[in-house]
């Protein structure tokens, strides 16, 4: 398997316009988490997913973030209207089901700047 | 909401030295805790896995160890190396996952 992947991986905006932030988990996983990373906050959770479905968004810091996973190999991320201070760099993750074996595997991030 | 604690914040060594990064955690109904290394402007990866029912798991140089009870974990690394440099974070693994600030580690030559 290829890992997680994450596009795009830089992704440069300006204030206002929205953005999308792509995950395509591994195949078989059915766990699938959003995080954001900042000096200041460190590794944020923001949202995970189990079996397509949203089961705790509450780090979802605000409405203009919202999460969507329509199947089991693709999630997005989206900020509508974008601000300079959702700058980050924004990481997906996957793993399979609890118990033996559910190693977490993570993407290579998105790098976001809103300016 | 599973708190995480990771202590030092920052620790530099020369090389050759064996040393220990504490993980600190508030729910101990947990499933597993994973250690991560994460390289600067890199994605995580990790390290290893150890499930709720272990003691300890050992990778190379690597061995963690879990109490559960206590809600505690360490990682060992011995004879550290330049290329062991790196930030080092864990996760207790409930259903969800969440990290601590990590434990920034700089190996001198």
């Amino acid at each position: 398997d290829a890992g997680v992947i994450q596009s795009p991986r830089h992704e440069v905006t300006e204030m206002g316009q929205e953005v999308t932030l792509r995950c395509k988990p591994i195949s078989g996983h059915d766990y699938l988490f959003w995080y954001r990373q900042t000096m200041m906050r460190g590794l944020e959770l923001l949202i995970y997913f189990n079996n397509n479905v949203p089961i705790d968004d509450s780090g979802m810091p605000e409405d203009r973030f919202s999460a969507k996973m329509p199947n089991a190999s693709f999630s997005t991320l989206k900020i509508q209207p974008s601000e300079p201070r959702d700058s980050a760099v924004y990481f997906c993750a996957s793993k399979k089901g609890q118990g033996i074996g559910t190693e977490a595997f993570f993407g290579q991030g998105t790098r976001l700047t809103v300016v | 909401k599973q708190e995480v604690t990771q202590i030092p914040a920052a620790l530099s060594v020369p090389e050759g030295e064996n040393l220990v990064l504490n993980c600190s955690f508030t729910d101990s109904a947990i499933y597993n805790l994973q250690w991560f290394r994460q390289d600067p402007g890199k994605g995580l990866t990790s390290l290893l896995l150890i499930q709720s029912s272990q003691r300890e798991q050992t990778s190379g140089r690597l061995n963690a160890s879990l109490d559960k009870s206590s809600g505690r974990s360490t990682l060992y690394i011995a004879a550290s190396q330049p290329g062991d440099s790196a930030t080092y974070l864990c996760a207790p693994n409930n259903n969800d996952m969440r990290f601590g600030a990590g434990t920034r580690l700089t190996v001198k030559p």
